[in-house]
């Protein structure tokens, strides 16, 4: 199976703050890795696709990059609503893995 | 509008079983794979099972595999996940979850992300 690993666990940044976080694979998975927003008590939400692509409806201060094991989302201009639990996820094959997650707070 | 709403959850002893159902509307049920997923309190999300668009293909985690069943029913719009010999380890929230695309090889694996989500179920298991 594919690992997937995210750092950090958790982070706590100001509004308008720029905010990195990132994935590894333990193999390569092309393109095929995409990021997740959970806020407490709600299903999870797909925010990003394919590293880069953004799902309708989600703001552009989200952008996703990297390629082969390595992969980031950033938050530009972070804002209150922007606190939840990120996840990467890869979709290369099965299974189709989660990181650990990171969750965002605000200061 | 896509939505997707999960029943079936409760409390149920070890060993026991249960059946989660997810009720899909708004979009071509018949056209895309489904996915169950679950997330255990405080923890993160875990792959549970997925089921090609005509049930022809189904994958499962190793942690469930010989206990849980997906299913699917595309005249009813809906996706079933029979789930037997229930460990305390099993206790979760359990989501179902479509694919973003359709399904164009069923002998090729589909490589969609996730678009919609039910709110999910909760299953506990406890003596």
């Amino acid at each position: 199976d594919i690992q997937m690993t995210q750092s950090p666990s958790s982070l706590s940044a100001s509004v308008g703050d720029r905010v990195t976080i990132t994935c590894r694979a333990s193999q390569t998975i092309d393109n095929y890795l995409n990021w997740y927003q959970q806020k407490p008590g709600r299903a999870p939400e797909l925010l990003i696709y394919s590293v880069s692509s953004l799902q309708s409806g989600v703001p552009s201060r989200f952008s996703g990059s990297g390629s082969g094991t390595d992969f980031t989302l950033t938050i530009t201009n972070l804002q209150p609503e922007d606190s939840a639990t990120y996840f990467c996820q890869h979709s290369y094959t099965t299974p189709p893995t989660f990181g650990g997650g990171t969750k965002v707070g605000i200061k | 509008q896509v939505q997707l709403v999960e029943s079936g959850g409760g409390v149920v002893q070890p060993g026991r079983s249960l059946r989660l159902s997810c009720a899909a509307s708004g979009f071509t049920f018949s056209s895309y794979d489904m996915h169950w997923v679950r997330q255990a309190p405080g923890k993160g999300l875990e792959w549970v099972a997925h089921i090609l668009y005509d049930g022809s293909y189904k994958y499962y985690a190793d942690s469930v595999r010989g206990r849980f069943t997906i299913s699917r029913d595309n005249s009813k719009n809906t996706l079933d996940l029979q789930v037997n010999s229930l460990r305390p380890e099993d206790t979760a929230v359990y989501y179902c979850a479509k694919d973003r695309t359709m399904h164009i090889r069923p002998i090729d694996y589909n490589r969609a992300p996730l678009d919609f989500w039910g709110q999910g179920t909760l299953v506990t298991v406890s003596s």
